[in-house]
């Protein structure tokens, strides 16, 4: 089944300590993309990718990093996460940067800082 | 700066009924809209794509239309079940913005049984 994996689903951390959420997708994509979803500001883009060792920032890139050393994953690092970066965040792959044949979603990670 | 704007933000309505969903854009040059659909605390899927060439795209109770030149796209469900309960999001693309995503804040559905 062709998808967006992202791991893990559910996640409480506390303040300072590393984490990284994978992101993989099997479809052979070129173009990942990381956003969170936030109670009255909607979804925005923290980072995306177009292809392979090509990354750049989205809109609310602080506190984040992200790497592509493979077509088929995308983490999302926060190397010392704060309780502002407690949000819902998703992984999305399109075959190409401009999306013309859509944008497939992971389901989520949900993640807290306290 | 591209803004999407969903009307109304909530809508309830009894099964069976045929409704129309809103999204507008104030930016007209998009490359494409994209309607999807997020169960509560669930991730996106992807229902309809339409490109910016097109003027609407269907799938089976659902249809999708695009009018560009006046920034403004419907999604109208026909005969609407209670498992079509969700919130209803738009998002369009722009040219050469990395394929950003620009979502309105979406239109929460419930359908009544």
């Amino acid at each position: 089944e062709a998808q967006v994996t992202q791991n893990p689903r559910y996640l409480i951390t506390v303040t300072g300590k590393k984490l990284t959420v994978t992101c993989s997708q099997n479809m052979n994509h070129e173009y990942m993309s990381w956003y969170r979803q936030d109670p009255g500001l909607g979804l925005r883009q923290i980072y995306y990718s177009m292809n392979v060792e090509v990354t750049d920032k989205g809109d609310v890139p602080e506190g984040y990093k992200v790497s592509r050393k493979e077509k088929r994953n995308f983490p999302l690092i926060l190397e010392s996460p704060s309780p502002n970066q407690t949000s819902l965040y998703f992984c999305a792959s399109s075959l190409s940067g401009q999306g013309w044949n859509g944008y497939t979603f992971g389901s989520g990670t949900r993640l807290t800082v306290v | 700066k591209q803004e999407v704007t969903q009307i109304p933000a909530a809508l309830s309505v009894p099964e069976g009924e045929n409704l129309v969903l809103n999204c507008s854009f104030t930016d007209s040059a998009i490359y494409n809209l994209q309607w999807f659909r997020q169960d509560p605390g669930k991730g996106l899927t992807s229902l309809l794509l339409i490109q910016s060439s097109q003027r609407e795209q269907t799938s089976g109770r659902l249809n999708a239309s695009l009018d560009k030149s006046s920034g403004r796209s419907t999604l109208y469900i026909a005969a609407s079940q209670p498992g079509d309960s969700a919130t209803y999001l738009c998002a369009v693309t722009l040219y050469n913005q990395g394929g950003k995503l620009i979502f309105g804040q979406g239109t929460e559905l419930s359908v009544k049984p």
